[in-house]
């Protein structure tokens, strides 16, 4: 089955700089990457999503670039905002039951 | 959107007892639902999939006759946490892709966090 891995645990940056997560899956075949943010005792919201077939997207001030040769794939954030500060977890959909398999997760801290 | 609800939020019981919480589609039918549990600052692990019309698929290590699930309608999917010990607390929280539109997409419930005493 599918594993994500997710790197760093924790992010600290100062208001207005940029922020980047990464992820590596195991499964070749997966084909769906979302990205989730996650406020303390909420569910996890969609911020952005990749598919296979594509190697970047952006919204505004937030990016996901794949690499499916590596098997990798990242979330950038620009213009870092105190409320951005949330847990982020990557997920790779395993493409043999459908579900979501969720990196560890990074808790990102913006600091005024 | 779609919308998905999920009852109770929080729930505290007492050692032993058993718990039920509801998921519910509100504007489509999933007839698939995926069951998560997070333990604090922890990632969401799944539990099981819920498929309606049929038995659930639990994954690796997880009870199946502890973590009940049925999938009673296109629309409701309930999960029974049966005989719940403390190490049973936890934020119970699920998820469905809209039926029938293979984007992948998952519609999460509010989640449930259960204290068990």
């Amino acid at each position: 089955g599918e594993n994500v891995e997710q790197h760093p645990s924790t992010l600290s940056v100062q208001e207005g700089d940029s922020a980047v997560i990464k992820c590596t899956y195991s499964d070749s075949a997966s084909n769906y990457f979302p990205w989730y943010k996650q406020e303390l005792g909420k569910r996890p919201q969609l911020i952005i999503d990749i598919r296979s077939n594509v190697g970047e997207k952006k919204d505004q001030r937030i990016a996901v670039t794949l690499n499916k040769t590596a098997k990798h794939f990242s979330l950038h954030i620009t213009e870092t905002q105190p409320e951005d500060s949330a847990v982020y977890f990557c997920a790779a959909r395993d493409t043999g039951f459908q579900k979501l398999v969720f990196g560890t997760g990074t808790r990102l801290l913006v600091s005024p | 959107g779609a919308v998905v609800s999920q009852h109770p939020s929080w729930v505290i019981c007492k050692s032993g007892t058993s718990v039920k919480i509801e998921c519910r589609s509100l504007d489509f039918q999933a007839t698939t639902m995926f069951w998560y549990r997070q333990f604090p600052k922890q990632s969401l692990m799944l539990m099981a999939t819920s498929n309606e019309g049929s038995k659930a698929t639990y994954e690796q290590g997880v009870e199946k006759d502890k973590f009940l699930i049925n999938h009673a309608s296109l629309t409701l999917s309930t999960l029974t946490v049966t005989s719940a010990h403390p190490e049973d607390s936890s934020f119970y929280i699920c998820s469905a892709p809209i039926s029938g539109r293979d984007t992948g997409e998952l519609f999460f419930g509010e989640g449930s966090r259960l204290t068990v005493l």
